[in-house]
């Protein structure tokens, strides 16, 4: 069974920056992309970055770029999200995702999420 | 940037009737070389994580009814619910996964009349 948990999500001040971690088991984590997806509270998904099985590829939302930065260490099924200049606006549940294609070589819809982790940017 | 516009924002049904919602991209997300729609459909109940319901258009996720169902090609999108049940009440979402930036529709809202 896959298995995703994010940790890592705070209360924090705009300006200051966090890592969110996602824990993966139950399937071979280094075969396929994962992403970051956000909820802000009342709003709808946000896709937010996309890294490809082997880091040889790597996306972000224009919301969110020159500031966040995804990585992944395949050797400890975990995936990472390091979140600087926080905003605001970044106020959201954050979901780690598993995209659906093995290996591929395009992007795929994500076929299991976390339960989140929640991220509360407030002074 | 893609966008998705989806449409309705929400939507009343009564029990066993058809629930349809609209997606729609501001480009084609039909990949020619392989004649594919790169959309997908998620439902995200209340208290609830997202859940894969539709990829490439209209082929189903393992294990979701075949009361869901996906249609359309290149800009126009549709999801139906041929038979609500009370167990369907929640927000779905298209997808696109043509292109980087991954994009999502604003979500429709689908409750019981």
């Amino acid at each position: 069974e896959v298995q995703l948990v994010e940790s890592g999500g705070d209360l924090i001040q705009p300006g200051r920056s966090l890592r969110l971690s996602c824990a993966a088991s139950g399937f071979k984590f280094g075969d396929y992309a994962m992403h970051w997806v956000r909820k802000p509270p009342g709003k709808g998904l946000e896709w937010v970055s996309g890294i490809n099985w082997n880091s040889g590829v790597i996306a972000y939302a224009d919301s969110v770029k020159g500031r966040f930065t995804i990585s992944r260490d395949n050797a400890k099924n975990s995936l990472f999200l390091e979140v600087n200049s926080l905003r605001v606006e970044d106020t959201a549940l954050y979901y780690c995702a598993k995209g659906s294609g093995r290996r591929s070589v395009e992007w795929s819809p994500s076929d299991s999420w976390g339960q989140g982790t929640l991220v509360i940017v407030s002074s | 940037d893609i966008v998705m516009t989806q449409s309705p924002d929400s939507l009343a049904v009564s029990l066993g009737e058809r629930a349809t919602i609209n997606c729609k991209s501001s480009q084609s997300l039909l990949y020619s070389s392989n004649n594919r729609d790169y959309i997908a459909w998620f439902q995200q109940k209340p208290g609830q994580t997202p859940r894969l319901l539709i990829y490439w258009g209209s082929t189903r996720e393992s294990g979701v009814p075949d009361r869901f169902s996906g249609s359309g090609s290149g800009t126009d999108f549709t999801l139906s619910i041929s038979s609500l049940q009370a167990e369907d009440v929640a927000v779905y979402y298209c997808q696109q996964y043509y292109t980087t930036p991954l994009t999502f529709g604003g979500g429709t809202k689908v409750e019981i009349k």
